[in-house]
């Protein structure tokens, strides 16, 4: 079956640690995002990526780093930075890197900062 | 600055009812908008995609592009109780390679 696998899909972490989250697809899409999603808010673009080893800033950027070293692997790493990391993390790929056509999205991955 | 706008609801109908979901858009230039469905606590799915003006039909859902007036449509036949959700808007993003959401309308159908 193909799709999107985020981990974990519930994950607790103090205040001043770093945490990643790990996206994985087998679609063989090009392109491949990181939303964040409070709740009663639409989705915010963290980062996205185009191509292998390419990234670019979304609308929310700050606190948080990314890496795009293989093209079915996109972590987000939620840096000690973010002053209010916790959210629903969702990540997406899209077939083509031509921008048309839909998002697929993974299942999630819900952070709570204790 | 390209943006979505959607009127958060909720909006409840009966069952068997048609429920109407609304969405404006800023860019005249956007080309393409999607509908997404969001059960609570659970990742969007797309319902409806559409690309050009008019409308768009698949089964109980209708979507409705107007260029000219920037809005984009959902029209649900004959709601059902498991249609309730929250239904995400989109079109494309200020840089063109993502997409931009609206905050959602909550639809609650009721038995």
């Amino acid at each position: 079956d193909g799709g999107i696998t985020q981990s974990p899909k519930y994950l607790f972490r103090k205040e001043g640690q770093n945490v990643t989250l790990s996206c994985e697809q087998n679609l063989n899409h090009d392109a491949m995002y990181w939303y964040r999603q409070d709740p009663g808010q639409g989705l915010r673009l963290i980062y996205y990526s185009q191509i292998v080893n390419d990234f670019q800033k979304g609308d929310i950027a700050e606190g948080y780093s990314v890496s795009r070293e293989k093209k079915e692997s996109f972590p987000l790493t939620v840096t000690s930075a973010q002053k209010n990391p916790t959210a629903f993390y969702l990540c997406a790929s899209r077939r083509d890197s031509a921008n048309t056509g839909e998002l697929f999205f993974g299942e999630g991955s819900r952070l709570t900062v204790l | 600055q390209k943006e979505v706008e959607q009127n958060s609801g909720p909006l409840s109908v009966p069952e068997g009812a048609i429920a109407s979901l609304n969405c404006t858009y800023s860019d005249r230039g956007s080309q393409s908008f999607f509908w997404y469905r969001q059960y609570s606590g659970k990742s969007p799915e797309l319902i409806m995609s559409i690309y050009s003006n008019g409308d768009k039909e698949d089964g109980r859902f209708t979507a409705q592009l107007n260029k000219a007036s920037q809005y984009v449509s959902l029209l649900i036949r004959d709601s059902q109780p498991s249609d309730s959700a929250n239904y995400l808007c989109a079109g494309p993003s200020n840089s063109g390679y993502a997409l931009n959401f609206g905050k959602g309308t909550s639809l609650l159908v009721t038995p």
